[in-house]
């Protein structure tokens, strides 16, 4: 069974540092990982995805993050956050042949000035 | 290009009733997957349509249902409502079955009193 752990529930942080985000995943094979971010009552937007290839994946918003097999993450980084960055943050596994995500508890993240 | 809709926004029921929810995918987009959102939790996965069939199913009981029409929009119905049926329903759509990037509706808020 596939499975995903993001071990911050709540992340402050100040505008203009620096953010990583934590994500452990439990799954058979190599998996698709995927960040997505929630704003406010909002749905879902796709940042980044780890398909296969380089470990080091870009997104968008300046976002990217880090596949290390070896400890099974896939941490989400940002060297400098903006006000516009306090969100929701979900990491999520998926197999290669269906569309099943499983999605970890998600991380908060707040911005101070 | 519009991108995946849902109808309606909030929707308010009580106990017992049955609420049919509605999903219009990404053009070009042909199978849709409806997922749960608890308040603080991250998203579940309901089911999976393609091909006017469910393909794939996650842990969740028979009053749950869906439909997928030749349009490849859907529907989710919840028969017998409970107060923990309350949550924020997302829609996804992709394109085939093998995983690709999932676009996120908006969501259905969905209050059970």
């Amino acid at each position: 069974a596939q499975s995903v752990t993001q071990p911050d529930i709540h992340i402050t942080v100040s505008e203009g540092a620096s953010l990583e985000l934590r994500c452990n995943y439990s799954y058979g094979a190599t998996p698709y990982l995927f960040w997505y971010v929630q704003s406010p009552g909002q749905g879902l937007q796709l940042l980044l995805k780890y398909f296969s290839g380089d470990t080091l994946v870009q997104g968008i918003k300046g976002f990217e993050a880090e596949f290390k097999r070896s400890q099974s993450s896939f941490n989400l980084r940002k060297p400098s956050v903006h006000w516009s960055d306090a969100a929701e943050y979900f990491c999520a596994v998926g197999p290669s042949n269906d569309y099943k995500l499983s999605f970890g508890a998600g991380t908060t993240v707040t911005v101070r000035a | 290009d519009a991108g995946v809709t849902q109808s309606p926004t909030h929707l308010i029921k009580t106990r017992g009733q049955q609420v049919t929810l509605r999903c219009s995918p990404k053009s070009g987009h042909d199978t849709v997957s409806w997922y749960q959102q608890a308040l603080g939790q991250g998203p579940q996965f309901i089911f999976q349509y393609y091909e006017e069939e469910e393909r794939q199913r996650g842990n969740f009981p028979d009053r749950f249902s869906g439909h997928q029409f030749p349009n490849y929009s859907s529907e989710l119905n919840v028969n017998a409502l409970l107060l923990g049926d309350s949550a924020l329903y997302l829609c996804a759509s992709s394109p085939g079955v093998r995983q690709e990037t999932q676009y996120f509706g908006p969501g259905t808020r969905l209050l059970v009193l």
